[in-house]
């Protein structure tokens, strides 16, 4: 079946950075993009941003841009969210998911999740 | 950007009864909408797409409508694992957006 699998809960303190994989499998890595959503504690689901599994190309949304990345390794089908200089306010469930629906996009399945704490 | 709004908050219903949760788009998305259930510890789960399309092995008492600004999700006869937040979210336009979530709660 498809799956989403995510690395492990993170510690770290502000300033460091992160790397956050998800292990696509049960279809071809490069025919969907990856899209990347964050959940603050006890808030809602915001969208990150997505990256084009073909080429490569990330697109970032407002609020993301600079100390995020989103890259790939397909050899491996998986995808990563790299976080740098991190912040407090950067605590939260970040969630790896995939578009469907043609040029539309919801969002099915979903990864586990992958809680990030920065704390000092 | 597309604001969505849910409503209400929090809604406390008893097992076997209806639930209506409301979710307004400040701008038309046309039927560009989906809804998810999320459960305590858990990832977002795909209910519905095209504001009325139930995903795979979603029972039939999930029940989506609306189109344009206005959306409707119905749980028709509430059973003790459906007691969870829901959101909307709109894919009619970049970025894509979700409302801030309606928990429903055992009354």
């Amino acid at each position: 079946q498809v799956q989403l699998v995510q690395s492990g809960s993170e510690l770290k303190k502000p300033g460091a950075s992160v790397k956050v994989s998800c292990k696509a499998s049960g279809y071809t890595f490069t025919t969907y993009a990856m899209n990347w959503l964050r959940q603050a504690p006890g808030q809602g689901l915001e969208w990150m941003g997505w990256i084009n599994t073909n080429t490569g190309n990330p697109t970032y949304a407002q609020g993301f841009t600079g100390r995020f990345v989103f890259s790939l390794d397909t050899s491996v089908s998986t995808a990563y969210l790299q976080i740098s200089s991190l912040k407090t306010e950067d605590t939260a469930v970040y969630y790896c998911a995939r578009p469907i629906g043609g040029g539309a996009h919801w969002f099915d399945p979903w990864g586990q999740g992958t809680l990030v704490t920065v704390s000092s | 950007e597309i604001v969505m709004t849910q409503s209400p908050a929090t809604l406390s219903v008893s097992p076997g009864e209806r639930a209506t949760l409301s979710c307004r788009a400040s701008q038309s998305v046309s039927s560009k909408l989906a809804w998810y259930q999320q459960k305590p510890g858990q990832a977002p789960r795909l209910l519905i797409y095209g504001a009325s399309t139930r995903a795979t092995g979603i029972p039939a008492r999930f029940i989506g409508s609306g189109s344009g600004t206005e959306f409707t999700l119905t749980i028709s006869s509430l059973q003790s694992e459906d007691f969870a937040v829901y959101y909307c979210q709109q894919y009619n336009s970049w970025p894509r957006t979700f409302g801030q979530g309606t928990k429903v709660e055992i009354k």
